[in-house]
């Protein structure tokens, strides 16, 4: 079945350091891919997503590039801040449908 | 335009009785999902609902139940609450459009004992 695979956390960086959380998907079809964000106490918030391949997601700095060849779309940013420090989450979706398969999520704590 | 609402926020229920949480989506959206958040379990999809009908559903028992009226209110409900079922409740809304992108309510924090 479909899955998504997120590296493990907890990401310990200092600010202004560059940023990288893997994650990898297994899909039968041609989903879209979605970064969600959730800082302590509230829900998810939708950072950036891509809706095939080679398609980059981009917002707030943050960045992620479709890469249907690696099945991956990993989240880059050049350089955190203390304020980014939240649990990060990779997800897939079928247009057709409404369920969102998420990936375990990635604590990022950033440091000054 | 005002977020996704649900209420309540938080909730103490006792083993064996049953809740029913409530979720407004966003002005507009006619789609509206669940998902059931634990740190064992990660987040995992409970269902959704379009036009007052049930359109997808997870792999949840009969418990879990759900429906939506025709403002696209949408509300849950779980009966015989058990242990495993504390979590935090979340609904997401969406427009019926693709890449039919979901915006996330706050959650409703659910504790059963």
């Amino acid at each position: 079945g479909d899955s998504v695979t997120q590296m493990e956390g907890p990401v310990t960086l200092s600010e202004e350091a560059f940023l990288t959380i893997n994650c990898t998907y297994t899909a039968t079809g041609y989903p879209s891919l979605f970064w969600y964000v959730q800082y302590p106490g509230e829900g998810l918030q939708l950072l950036l997503k891509a809706t095939k391949a080679d398609d980059k997601g981009s917002n707030k700095g943050f960045e992620a590039t479709y890469r249907k060849e690696t099945t991956s779309f990993h989240l880059e940013k050049g350089s955190v801040q203390v304020s980014d420090s939240a649990v990060y989450f990779c997800a897939l979706k079928y247009n057709q449908g409404g369920k969102l398969i998420f990936g375990q999520g990635t604590e990022l704590s950033v440091k000054p | 335009k005002a977020g996704v609402t649900q209420t309540p926020r938080y909730l103490i229920k006792t083993r064996g009785q049953q809740v029913t949480l409530s979720c407004s989506p966003i002005s507009g959206h006619r789609s509206v999902s669940w998902y059931q958040q634990t740190p064992g379990q990660g987040l995992q999809f409970l269902f959704e609902y379009f036009s007052e009908t049930q359109r997808n559903k997870g792999n949840f028992p009969g418990r879990f139940s759900g429906r939506q009226f025709s403002n696209s209110r949408s509300e849950m409900n779980v009966s015989t609450l058990e242990l495993g079922d504390s979590a935090l409740y979340l609904c997401a809304s969406s427009l019926a459009v693709v890449p039919y992108e979901q915006y996330f309510g706050p959650g409703t924090r659910l504790t059963v004992t």
